[in-house]
């Protein structure tokens, strides 16, 4: 139980296009879902969270602009690069968990993670 | 502020034990959780403790000490599939998830 997909694995993409990344919980229902980012022998960093149903909460230096994220249902969030540049290039991971904020604790699954490079 | 510390690298052998600790101070605790992760790949869920005392689970057990922000991961019968790195997080009164650095763990032959 408890298996995150990300989609695609690997993505490849010309300086200004918009990237679209998928997280998808497949076995349960993700209140709240994470979208973090890594950089090569970095510690994951904490992009956003979101809870379905509502406006996504940015971390500190995050662009909410350029970071667009969507949590439709209670199985699906979606990421989307805008206006993507090399310096976007990065390991960028979701996760899940079925606990909403002040509900209870709940674990993150992670998805396998999704890698952009931007040209 | 915020902190989990955990070293950045250690190095054991194939069979042997490998003890790898971690303090953190936080606003609040909610419980301490460690994952592994292998290059290049995402984290997957070792063990969560909210508890005092040992989970044992496997190879793998996990400690907490709540009264001194300390916990610790220990890997028993070492094999080189358990080199990677291993992250230890814990989730504050906000329940967020404070992340440490991670250690790299180098498996030997």
């Amino acid at each position: 139980g408890a298996v995150v997909s990300q989609h695609p694995s690997w993505v490849i993409c010309k300086s200004g296009t918009s990237v679209k990344i998928e997280c998808r919980s497949l076995d349960f229902q993700a209140t709240t879902m994470f979208w973090y980012r890594q950089f090569p022998k970095q510690s994951l960093m904490l992009m956003a969270t979101s809870n379905e149903g509502s406006k996504a909460t940015y971390e500190q230096g995050v662009e909410k602009d350029k970071f667009l994220i969507n949590h439709a249902s209670l199985t699906l969030s979606t990421l989307t690069v805008t206006s993507a540049h090399p310096e976007d290039s990065s390991f960028y991971i979701c996760s899940a968990s079925s606990a909403s904020g002040s509900s209870g604790v709940d674990t993150q699954y992670f998805g396998p993670g999704t890698r952009l490079t931007v040209l | 502020g915020q902190n989990i510390d955990q070293p950045t690298e250690m190095t054991a052998t194939e069979g042997a034990i490998v003890q790898i600790n971690c303090t953190y101070q936080t606003s609040g605790f909610n419980g301490l959780f460690w994952y592994q992760q292998h290059a290049g790949e995402a984290p997957t869920f070792l063990s969560y403790n909210v508890l005092d005392g040992l989970e044992e689970k496997g190879r793998f057990s996990s400690f907490l000490s709540r009264s001194k922000g300390y916990s610790y991961l220990l890997l028993k019968e070492l094999q080189m599939k358990d080199s990677a790195s291993y992250l230890c997080a814990v989730m504050d009164s906000n329940y967020q998830l404070i992340w440490g650095a991670g250690t790299k763990l180098i498996i030997k032959p």
